[in-house]
């Protein structure tokens, strides 16, 4: 099955650092989704990003489909950015997401 | 409001007892999924379903069960076959049309 790998695993921060996260793919997916877990086990979807670029605010992702990996990019990081980071990839329609261990973030202020 | 719905959120068992977590979602999304996090790792699949009355085993189906029997219902019972139950158990769902995938809050299940 696919595999996916995550780093770094820890990253500290002080507030209004910029950093980026990276997602390798064993195998080539087509569908590709970066989350963010709060403090408390939330888990909000943040981009859905198979290929290309895009951005929500602060945020933004990119993939590279054909060399099977997905960075993500934090700018001007806040305290609230505090938690982990996973990204998760899968193919076909209804099939399963395969996740990353994780990357987890402290942003102090 | 629209959503996924776990309940309970904490749970505390004897061990050899089966506990049932409730998933809810009121989404109207075909696909249902259960997951579970362990602590410091990342998410493992247990149990999906794409339809009413269907599922398939996920990656660590062992010791578990569900059910489908409404499009808004996905229960997971976690059996008395599981050696190891404690962890952090996340629902979440998909629209047939839809990438996004949206989760619950999920819920807490420590077994003594």
């Amino acid at each position: 099955g696919i595999q996916v790998e995550q780093s770094p695993p820890d990253l500290i921060l002080q507030e209004g650092a910029n950093s980026t996260l990276r997602c390798n793919f064993s195998d080539s997916v087509n569908n590709l989704q970066w989350f963010h877990q709060n403090p408390w086990g939330q888990l909000i979807n943040l981009f859905y990003i198979p290929s290309g670029t895009k951005q929500n605010g602060r945020l933004s992702a990119t993939t590279v489909a054909t060399e099977r990996y997905s960075l993500l990019y934090i700018s001007s990081s806040q305290t609230t950015d505090s938690g982990v980071y996973f990204c998760a990839g899968g193919n076909g329609g209804y099939n399963k997401l395969i996740f990353g261990a994780g990357t987890r973030l402290a942003v102090h202020p | 409001d629209g959503g996924i719905t776990q309940s309970p959120k904490y749970l505390f068992r004897k061990e050899g007892q089966n506990v049932t977590l409730s998933c809810e979602q009121n989404l109207n999304h075909d696909a249902m999924y259960w997951y579970r996090q362990d602590p410091g790792q990342g998410l493992r699949l247990i149990y999906y379903s794409q339809i009413v009355n269907d599922f398939q085993k996920g990656d660590i189906a062992e010791g578990y069960s569900v059910s489908r029997e409404k499009k808004e219902s996905f229960p997971l019972t976690v059996t008395s076959a599981q050696k190891n139950p404690t962890a952090f158990y996340l629902c979440a769902s998909r629209a047939r049309s839809g990438n996004t995938i949206y989760f619950g809050e999920g819920s807490w299940l420590t077994v003594v």
